[in-house]
C-alpha cells in the first residue's frame, strides 16, 4: 500500500473548520485516497474518497493537491460528535483489496 | 437496513477454547473482510473474501480460519484461542468484488465490532 503520513493529534474549536492533512507521496496514478473515521469503540465509518478532483459530500470536503502527493480533509463546522480518530488511506489495487489503517489523527473538538 | 451485523458483541474465552465470530451483511455486497484492532493501533486485515466461495489471507491470518458461508455471511473461527488474540474484531463488506486497476473505488461498511478477551 502507498504509505500515508498524518499528524498524531489535532484540536479544533467547536463550530470552526477542522483541516486534517495527509501526505501520500508514493501514490500511484490509479490509487484513490479514502478517509474513514472511528469514534471511540465503534466500527470505522466511511467519510469520503477521491482520485484527482476535489470532492464534497454531506459530511466533508476532500482537497487533493495537483500532484496528488497530499490531501486535506475538511470538516466545515466541527461539532463535539466529530471527535474521533481519522484515517487517511491509499490502498493498492488487486490482491488483498486491503485498506491499511494506520494510527490516524486523533481529532478532539473543544467546546 | 441493518448493514453489517456481528455477533457476539462481547466474549470471554479461556486459553485453548474455540469460538466462531459471525458476520452478516444485507447490502448484497460481494466482498467481506475481517480485521482486528489492538489497543492504540490501527486495524489489521486477517482474512477477506472477494466473492462467495473464495477466501484469502490478509496481514495477520495465523491462528484463524474463515468461512464464506454464502454471499451474506462470513465467519471467523479461532480453533485454539490464545491471549495474543485478545482484541476487538471488525467485520466489513464492500460492493466490489475482486478489484482490478481502473475499476473504481472500493468503499467498506463496517460492523460495530466484537470484543474478545482470552484469559
Amino acid at each position: 500500500d502507498a504509505k500515508t503520513t498524518q499528524p498524531t493529534s489535532m484540536d479544533c474549536a467547536e463550530g470552526r473548520a477542522a483541516n486534517l492533512p495527509c501526505n501520500h507521496s508514493t501514490i500511484s496514478g490509479n490509487e484513490y485516497v479514502y478517509w474513514y473515521r472511528q469514534i471511540h469503540s465503534q466500527g470505522p465509518q466511511y467519510i469520503i474518497h477521491g482520485l484527482k478532483n476535489n470532492e464534497t459530500n454531506e459530511m466533508a470536503s476532500l482537497i487533493i493537491t495537483e500532484d496528488r502527493k497530499s490531501s486535506t480533509l475538511i470538516l466545515p463546522h466541527a461539532t463535539l460528535r466529530d471527535t474521533a480518530v481519522y484515517y487517511c488511506i491509499v490502498p493498492s489495487w488487486g490482491g488483498a483489496n486491503n485498506l491499511f489503517f494506520g494510527t490516524g489523527t486523533r481529532l478532539t473538538v473543544i467546546p | 437496513n441493518a448493514g453489517v451485523t456481528q455477533t457476539p458483541k462481547f466474549q470471554v474465552l479461556k486459553t485453548g477454547q474455540s469460538m466462531t465470530l459471525q458476520c452478516a451483511q444485507d447490502m448484497n455486497h460481494n466482498s467481506m473482510y475481517w480485521y482486528r484492532q489492538d489497543p492504540g493501533m490501527g486495524l489489521r486485515l486477517i482474512y477477506y473474501s472477494a466473492s462467495e466461495g473464495t477466501t484469502d489471507k490478509g496481514e495477520v491470518p495465523n491462528g484463524y480460519n474463515v468461512s464464506r458461508l454464502n454471499k451474506r455471511e462470513f465467519s471467523l473461527r479461532l480453533e485454539s484461542a490464545a491471549p495474543s488474540q485478545t482484541s476487538v474484531y471488525f467485520c466489513a463488506s464492500s460492493e466490489r468484488g475482486q478489484v482490478t486497476l481502473n475499476s473504481g473505488a472500493n468503499v467498506l461498511t463496517f460492523g460495530a465490532g466484537s470484543r474478545l478477551t482470552v484469559l
